[in-house]
C-alpha cells in the first residue's frame, strides 16, 4: 500500500545538540510537505519541497529532498526548547498526501 | 481573524451513538479536508471535498459521513458503525483543488471520547 516511513518515532536531545527526522516512500513523491505539531496543538505547515535534489533553509532548520524524490529529511541545528514537539512529512504519492508517523522531539534544558 | 475552527474542543459520547463534529472556516479555501490522529500514528485521511456539494473517500471512510453544502462547513458524523471512534479529528483546508500538492491549514482539532 502507499506508504511513507518516517525515523525515528522518538528523539530526546539536550538542548545545543542536533536534531535530524528522515522520511522514505517506496514510489517516487511529486512533492514533499514538512508540519510541526506542538504538544497538545494541531500540525502547522513548515515547506514543501518539490525539486530532486532540493535542499531549503528555515533559520536552523534545513529541509532536503532526495535525488530520486523517494526520501527526505528535516535537519535542526543547536535546539531550542521551543524545538519540541512532533515532526511529519507528507508525501505526495498520485495526487495524495500521505503522512509518516511522526518523529516526537523532546528537548532537556 | 481568517482560520478553521473546530467544535467543540472535547466531546464525549456513548458507543451506540452517532455523533457530528463541526468544522467551519473563512479562508475561502475550495478544499477541505478531515483527518484522524491515534497515538503514535500518522494522520489518516478520512475525507476529503474538492467542491461544494462533492466529496470523496479518503483511507478510513468506513464508518463517517460527511457533508459539503456549504464552501465554509464541512460537517464529519462518526457513526455507530465505526468500530473505534475515540480519537483526535483534525479538519484542515487548503486553497484550489490540488489536495496533494498545497498547503493545508488545520482547525486545533476535537479529542472524541466514546465509552
Amino acid at each position: 500500500g502507499q506508504q511513507v516511513m518516517q525515523i525515528p518515532q522518538y528523539q530526546h536531545v539536550q538542548e545545543g545538540e542536533d536534531f535530524t527526522t528522515y522520511c522514505n516512500s517506496s514510489t517516487t513523491l511529486s512533492n514533499i510537505q514538512w508540519y510541526k505539531q506542538r504538544p497538545g496543538g494541531h500540525p502547522v505547515f513548515l515547506i514543501q519541497l518539490v525539486k530532486s535534489g532540493e535542499v531549503k533553509k528555515q533559520k536552523r532548520l534545513t529541509f532536503q529532498f532526495g535525488e530520486a524524490k523517494k526520501n527526505s529529511s528535516l535537519h535542526i541545528t543547536a535546539t531550542q526548547t521551543t524545538d519540541v514537539g512532533t515532526y511529519f512529512c507528507a508525501g505526495n504519492q498520485g495526487g495524495k498526501l500521505i503522512f509518516g508517523q511522526g518523529t516526537e522531539l523532546s528537548v532537556k534544558p | 481573524d481568517g482560520g478553521i475552527t473546530q467544535s467543540p474542543k472535547y466531546l464525549f459520547r456513548k458507543e451506540g451513538q452517532n455523533v457530528t463534529l463541526s468544522c467551519e472556516q473563512n479562508l475561502n479555501h475550495d478544499a477541505m479536508y478531515w483527518y484522524r490522529q491515534d497515538p503514535g500514528q500518522g494522520l489518516r485521511l478520512i475525507y476529503y471535498s474538492q467542491i461544494v456539494n462533492d466529496f470523496q473517500k479518503g483511507d478510513i471512510a468506513e464508518g463517517y459521513s460527511v457533508s459539503r453544502e456549504k464552501k465554509e462547513s464541512f460537517p464529519l458524523t462518526v457513526t455507530s458503525a465505526q468500530k473505534n471512534p475515540t480519537a483526535f479529528y483534525l479538519c484542515a483546508s487548503s486553497v484550489g483543488t490540488s489536495v496533494a500538492s498545497l498547503e493545508q491549514y488545520f482547525g486545533p482539532g476535537t479529542r472524541l471520547t466514546v465509552t
